[in-house]
């Protein structure tokens, strides 16, 4: 289909590794969101991308968590040095900017579950 | 304090009743808001956005107080499809440069037979 990829759906590390998570978003979406969401709570904000460029970082947790968009479209979450409380699912979202038009709507994944042992 | 609160529910109705829903927001300077609804174990998608004049989509009502700082939702003529989470989301930005959303923690909804 032609909603939003993610990569892989389910991931078990153990404490202390290094994680990636892809997302490829829907073609031309300008603008693409990495959220997590935990057991019963809902979606928090990482990281917004537009273009290339990281427009607002600050939900990053800490400087173990990086996210790339070289080219503009697929991006990467990464996450280092893995620890029990980084287990949720990984949402990414991506939305089409098109000047006054924005709609607001963001087209999610269905998100990569990441369970830390 | 959390930007978005909700109460978590559960809510549990009959088919053909009506329910409401609703969320308080801490941010005043907030300029966007939106329904989504989560369905168990999937992603959110978007239910309605909604206006400072109040808006309807179907059997689905919005409305939004800004000097409170309270969004609604109505449901009229529930059906066993509308059992879902509903998320209460904001943002301070509007227009073409949406950035950042603030979502609730959802509430959660079960329509019996």
């Amino acid at each position: 289909g032609a909603g939003v990829s993610q990569t892989p759906s389910n991931k078990v590390t153990e404490k202390g590794k290094y994680v990636e998570l892809r997302c490829d978003p829907i073609s031309g979406h300008t603008a693409l969101y990495w959220y997590r969401q935990s057991l019963g709570q809902g979606p928090e904000f990482l990281i917004y991308f537009q273009g290339t460029g990281a427009a607002d970082d600050s939900g990053l947790p800490n400087d173990r968590f990086f996210a790339v968009r070289p080219e503009g479209s697929v991006s990467t979450l990464k996450i280092q040095r893995t620890e029990r409380g980084d287990s949720a699912v990984y949402l990414c979202a991506s939305s089409l900017f098109s000047g006054s038009a924005n709609t607001g709507e963001l087209f999610f994944g269905e998100g990569s579950r990441l369970t830390v042992l | 304090r959390k930007e978005v609160e909700q109460d978590p529910g559960p809510f549990n109705v009959p088919e053909g009743a009506t329910v409401a829903f609703n969320c308080t927001y801490s941010n005043s300077a907030s300029q966007s808001f939106f329904w989504y609804r989560q369905d168990c174990r999937k992603e959110p998608k978007l239910l309605m956005s909604v206006y400072s004049s109040g808006n309807e989509d179907g059997r689905f009502t919005a409305q939004l107080n800004r000097a409170s700082q309270y969004i609604s939702l109505l449901i009229r003529d529930s059906k066993l499809s509308d059992s879902a989470t509903y998320l209460c989301v904001v943002s301070i930005d509007r227009g073409s440069t949406l950035g950042r959303l603030y979502f609730g923690r959802g509430t959660q909804l079960t329509v019996w037979p």
